[in-house]
């Protein structure tokens, strides 16, 4: 079975671009969230979405952005690109609340690596 | 806002030798997951515990989630080079509907 994947694997853009970040999660998971990881930091949630919906959003600004697709795959957009960006920006999916499988666990892409010159 | 405390923020040690790795917070988690991660790439489960108080074994590894579910270990015996990682707990709030995840211990385990 596929795991997470993610694209592209490494993204180059200069300030005031926008970079837009895919996902497709595991098959028969509805959940997918966005984290992103800065070098030397942990893991900072970025946006939940579940069936389509934005169910819970972290402390980011709204130039972060994203959404879900009827495949339950998932596209996060960073408008207005800062160097403090530069990050690995990853992706996890789980079962979602609807399901009678629901399980909180979630699992990892490989992350796309964005650097931001 | 939850937090996860993690401890030790780095540990090195020799092949062969046990360590523990320490997940700590005030706020009730209705799961925890521990996760290793190599640079460059995302993190790989290792374990989901959900009931206070279990404690499930991984080959060398030892998982125990606290019995008022705040807090979680993880034990690995005779550590091997291929140990080598950051480890991250991650703690799931139902209600908040997302997962908080600690700053990870760094692993180094020498020949």
């Amino acid at each position: 079975e596929a795991g997470v994947t993610q694209s592209p694997t490494h993204l180059i853009k200069t300030r005031g671009q926008q970079a837009t970040l895919r996902c497709s999660p595991i098959s028969g998971h509805t959940s997918v969230y966005w984290y992103q990881q800065a070098l030397g930091l942990g893991l900072q949630f970025l946006l939940w979405y579940d069936e389509g919906e934005e169910r819970n959003r972290g402390n980011f600004p709204p130039r972060f952005s994203g959404r879900q697709f009827p495949n339950y795959s998932s596209e996060l957009n960073v408008n207005a690109l800062e160097l403090e960006d530069s990050a690995l920006y990853l992706c996890a999916s789980s079962t979602g609340t609807g399901s009678v499988l629901y399980q909180e666990t979630q699992y990892f892409g490989p992350g796309t690596r964005l650097l931001v010159l | 806002t939850q937090l996860l405390e993690q401890s030790p923020q780095f540990l090195s040690i020799q092949e062969g030798e046990n360590l523990t790795v320490y997940c700590n917070s005030s706020s009730v988690f209705s799961s925890l997951q521990w996760y290793r991660q190599e640079p460059g790439e995302g993190p790989v489960l290792l374990v989901t515990v959900v009931t206070g108080g279990e404690v499930k074994k991984l080959k060398r590894l030892t998982f125990q989630f606290g019995d008022a579910r705040k807090d979680s270990s993880l034990h690995i015996t005779a550590a091997q080079p291929g140990d080598t990682g950051l480890y991250l707990c991650a703690g799931f709030n139902t209600n908040a509907g997302k997962s908080t995840f600690g700053d990870g211990t760094t692993l180094t385990v020498k020949p």
